[in-house]
């Protein structure tokens, strides 16, 4: 069964600073999608990660994944409030009848304080 | 249009009545999901239909039942639910979801945010 673990599963964090969240699955994949979710509201896709050394950013985030390690890290770089929000990375494999399943990681709560 | 639409947003209901939740896109995908979504907690595979036919199928209690009547409605229908079946009930769909395509990114509904008392 697949396993996809964050960390940390709660950050606070001070405006200006960095920060890099963890994201760990169990099983062999080289898809892993990045999404944002805010309180009360669906989720949003940040990245799209489709290959072992794949580095994606977008403003002050920036994603990057090791299939070998299998191993996804999401970087904050000089955090603002907006940032605030739920983050969850989902690793993409193949289920038993040939179709995408989708696996959420636990995510991170991030708070970003002024 | 490159959105997925939920209806309703809000629904409460009691565990005796028969309600259903509607799916829609427009993107021309042809790989539609249900996930349900507790507090706090990350979204849970429920069903996956691929090409209008029903692939997946996560366990599901049969008091929740999938249909797809073309390729651009997905619906849920519930019947007999349980309180603790209250959660955010999201939909999603992908260009493919095959898994020979190169990747299916998928895209989220706003969610209906369902009660049962």
């Amino acid at each position: 069964e697949l396993k996809v673990e964050q960390n940390p599963l709660f950050l606070s964090m001070q405006e200006g600073k960095n920060y890099t969240i963890y994201c760990n699955y169990s099983t062999t994949s080289d898809r892993l999608y990045w999404y944002r979710q805010d309180p009360g509201k669906s989720l949003e896709s940040l990245f799209v990660l489709l290959s072992n050394g794949a580095v994606k950013q977008e403003g002050r985030l920036m994603a990057s994944l090791d299939t070998k390690a299998r191993l996804s890290t999401l970087h904050i770089t000089a955090a603002v409030h907006d940032l605030s929000a739920t983050y969850f990375c989902a690793v993409d494999m193949e289920s038993n009848f040939g179709n995408e399943k989708l696996t959420f990681g636990t995510g991170t709560r991030l708070t970003i304080i002024p | 249009d490159t959105e997925v639409t939920q209806t309703p947003k809000h629904l409460v209901m009691g565990m005796t009545n028969k309600k259903s939740l509607k799916c829609e896109q427009h993107m021309g995908h042809r790989a539609m999901y249900w996930y349900k979504q507790k507090a706090k907690k990350p979204p849970e595979l429920m069903f996956v239909y691929s090409y209008e036919k029903l692939s997946i199928n996560e366990s599901v209690p049969s008091r929740f039942s999938p249909e797809c009547p073309n390729s651009s409605l997905l619906n849920l229908h519930l019947h007999a639910l349980q309180p603790e079946d209250s959660a955010l009930y999201l939909c999603a769909s992908s260009l493919d979801g095959q898994w020979v395509s190169s990747y299916n990114e998928q895209f989220f509904g706003p969610g209906t945010r369902l009660t049962v008392l």
